[in-house]
């Protein structure tokens, strides 16, 4: 069972920035938060993860509450090429097994409006 | 540098038929694992390998599925006398190492249809 609770769908403006919002209340001190994406008919997209500061990357960046409950993706300059599903995965460190048996949820469902 | 490779991308097979589907890994990456998608659901973990070797196959139903990733070639998920319920796309990734920083590197996936 998924950790994380995400809305099903969210609507964005092309050219806005898109947010996406996770939360995760029952996560542990040494869980990450993941983020991937898998537009229509392709594999799932790594974007970004973080444990407890914010992170940026060319793809978007992460902002993590400091009680770590909840988290958002922020996809800033959204295009239509960013439609796709969203889903947030909060996963162990280390190399065992939860490294690799990522639990996908049903995600958010992201549609960029032209 | 060619991402992760599976084929077929699309498979048909009547009830009762064997369905193969391969996978490449990305050129370096030694660790592949299988995930099986059902309409309207997430991602969920079925096998992790190394090369001839089975790391976890937890995830795997226990009848008509196995899994192997031989010395040469390509990674196999096997599924004999498919079900329509074996109906999903089926997603292979791969990662040079374990995946202890979690990114794992997905392929187009394969889609099987039974019926």
């Amino acid at each position: 069972d998924a950790k994380t609770t995400q809305p099903p769908s969210m609507d964005c403006a092309e050219g806005r920035a898109a947010n996406l919002p996770c939360n995760h209340s029952t996560i542990s001190g040494n869980e990450y938060v993941y983020w991937y994406r898998q537009i229509h008919s392709q594999g799932p997209q790594y974007i970004i993860h973080g444990l407890k500061n914010n992170e940026t990357n060319e793809m978007a960046s992460l902002i993590i509450t400091e009680d770590r409950k909840s988290s958002t993706l922020i996809l800033p300059h959204a295009t239509l090429r960013d439609t796709a599903v969203y889903y947030c995965i909060v996963r162990v460190s280390g190399s065992g097994a939860g490294s690799y048996q990522l639990t996908f949820g049903k995600g958010t469902k992201l549609s960029v409006i032209p | 540098n060619a991402g992760v490779m599976q084929n077929p991308r699309h498979l048909v097979r009547r009830r009762g038929q064997e369905a193969r589907l391969r996978c490449s890994p990305m050129k370096g990456h030694s660790h592949v694992y299988w995930y099986r998608q059902l309409p309207e659901e997430g991602l969920k973990f079925m096998v992790y390998l190394q090369k001839e070797n089975i790391i976890d196959e937890s995830g795997m139903p226990k009848e008509r599925f196995s899994a192997e990733f031989p010395k040469e070639g390509p990674s196999i998920l096997r599924i004999q006398q498919v079900v329509r319920g074996d109906s999903a796309a089926y997603f292979c990734a791969s990662s040079p190492v374990t995946a202890n920083t979690g990114e794992l590197f997905f392929g187009e996936g394969s889609r099987l249809t039974v019926l």
